[in-house]
């Protein structure tokens, strides 16, 4: 299985400044996203992070306050800017792979946020 | 799009016995239905899968089965151990690359 480094792990964070997620896979992989996991919630994709052009954001995400970034095939960063309090939560980076193993997810540590 | 529903949100089991978590979706096209375990701050782990060209699958206590016609898979697992407590998601996904949708979870209490 791949190895995904998220960091930072947590964070407290002050209400309007910005946090950036980084995540590192220990191989190339051609899927990458991003979700988010509120408290006591379950998994909803904020993005797939394309790499070399824009990411694909979901129904209800704007690269405004999530700009995404995936400059090659083993990193990309999440950005949550202008942080409230509603955007306390996981967010956990995820990589899928292809062929025989199409469609298994495996996820990051994530990154537990804390905005006051 | 695909809607995932997963029953019960929660559930309390005595140590051997055996558990079961069930999920229907929306969308009849889907074709790939895995089950992740979330332990109490850890990242979700893919438990089993199971593809739509197959009923049912297992490995050792747990198993899977799919009935496409009724739109509904379920996870079982038997002679359950305090270490199966956990948050269990199910999800549904169409096509390789394309966004899981997963369900809303079922907490499982194995009482010893």
């Amino acid at each position: 299985s791949a190895v995904i480094s998220q960091k930072p792990s947590r964070d407290i964070c002050q209400r309007g400044t910005s946090l950036t997620i980084q995540c590192q896979v220990d191989s190339q992989v051609t899927m990458m996203f991003w979700y988010r996991q509120q408290p006591g919630q379950s998994l909803t994709l904020i993005a797939t992070a394309n790499q070399g052009s824009e990411a694909t954001y979901e129904s209800g995400f704007v690269i405004d306050k999530f700009p995404i970034s995936r400059p090659n095939l083993t990193f990309s960063t999440l950005t949550v800017s202008n942080m409230s309090p509603e955007d306390s939560s996981i967010y956990l980076c995820s990589v899928e792979y292809g062929g025989l193993r199409a469609g298994e997810l495996f996820f990051g540590e994530g990154s537990r946020l804390t905005v006051l | 799009g695909e809607n995932v529903e997963q029953h019960p949100s929660t559930l309390s089991v005595q140590e051997g016995d055996s558990a079961v978590i069930k999920c229907t979706y929306s969308d009849s096209a889907s074709n790939y239905f895995p089950w992740y375990k979330q332990e109490l701050g850890k990242r979700p782990q893919l438990i089993i899968d199971i593809r739509s060209n197959v009923g049912e699958k297992k490995d050792q206590r747990i198993a899977v089965t799919l009935n496409k016609t009724a739109k509904h898979f379920s996870l079982h697992i038997t002679e359950t151990q305090p270490e199966d407590s956990a948050v269990y998601f199910c999800a549904a996904i169409l096509n390789y690359g394309q966004n899981f949708v997963f369900g809303p979870g079922t907490r499982l209490s194995v009482l010893p």
